[in-house]
């Protein structure tokens, strides 16, 4: 029962450039999100998906395409990165009451 | 959305008790109070929450204020593996699964011997 996984771990990229992020929970959760968190800051709300077949922005929606792919998958891409872009960002799931259960987070820096 | 007001930073000796502020003036009837914590290099963890009753678990109590203005986290013992960022959050109800769980900064808790 690995829970929220995300992969890949650290990436860097050169401005311009995409990529996507990966993100699978094996809990059967309905909801997804994706979040960043800048340094020394709190977490900010990208995208997230109420369930299989929907998704919605967040805060910070700006850059970022997300795609879910089934009910395990959600996915979160960058068509062309940006400095600002650089973050940790992190992916959760929950099945539609607390808990929220978090990744362990991608290192993304952008050049 | 409802927002929390918390102290950016906090510090506790080890083995005393921590009390963790958090202020939301603008709750509604419908908004459930949240915690989680957040250690150096990981993702945030679920730690309590409540509607308007104190609750207890095996991390924390919760004790919410009678007009629920307010909460505090409750860690009984900290130890040094309490120390972390701890976030108090809003959660509507009525929104289903379709509530967006929105952070804010959160109080860094500093433990020391």
């Amino acid at each position: 029962n690995a829970g929220v996984t995300q992969t890949p771990k650290f990436q860097v990229l050169k401005t311009g450039q995409s990529m996507t992020l990966q993100c699978a929970q094996d809990m059967n959760h309905n909801s997804m999100y994706w979040y960043r968190q800048d340094p020394g800051m709190g977490l900010r709300l990208i995208y997230y998906s109420a369930s299989e077949g929907t998704t919605d922005k967040g805060e910070v929606p700006n850059g970022y395409n997300v795609s879910r792919l089934n009910k395990r998958e959600f996915s979160l891409r960058l068509e062309s990165a940006a400095p600002s872009q650089t973050s940790v960002y992190f992916c959760a799931s929950r099945l539609g009451t607390p808990p929220l259960h978090f990744g362990n987070g991608t290192r993304l820096t952008v050049t | 959305d409802a927002k929390t007001t918390q102290p950016n930073s906090m510090e506790s000796n080890e083995e005393e008790p921590v009390h963790l502020p958090c202020n939301h003036s603008t709750i509604s009837g419908t908004d459930y109070i949240h915690w989680y914590r957040q250690l150096p290099s990981q993702g945030p963890e679920y730690v309590i929450h409540g509607l308007t009753s104190n609750v207890n678990n095996r991390m924390a109590s919760l004790a919410i204020a009678e007009d629920r203005k307010s909460s505090t986290l409750i860690l009984h013992r900290a130890t040094l593996r309490d120390a972390a960022v701890y976030y108090c959050i809003l959660r509507d109800l009525t929104a289903g699964t379709a509530s967006k769980l929105t952070f804010g900064t959160g109080t860094r808790l500093q433990v020391t011997l």
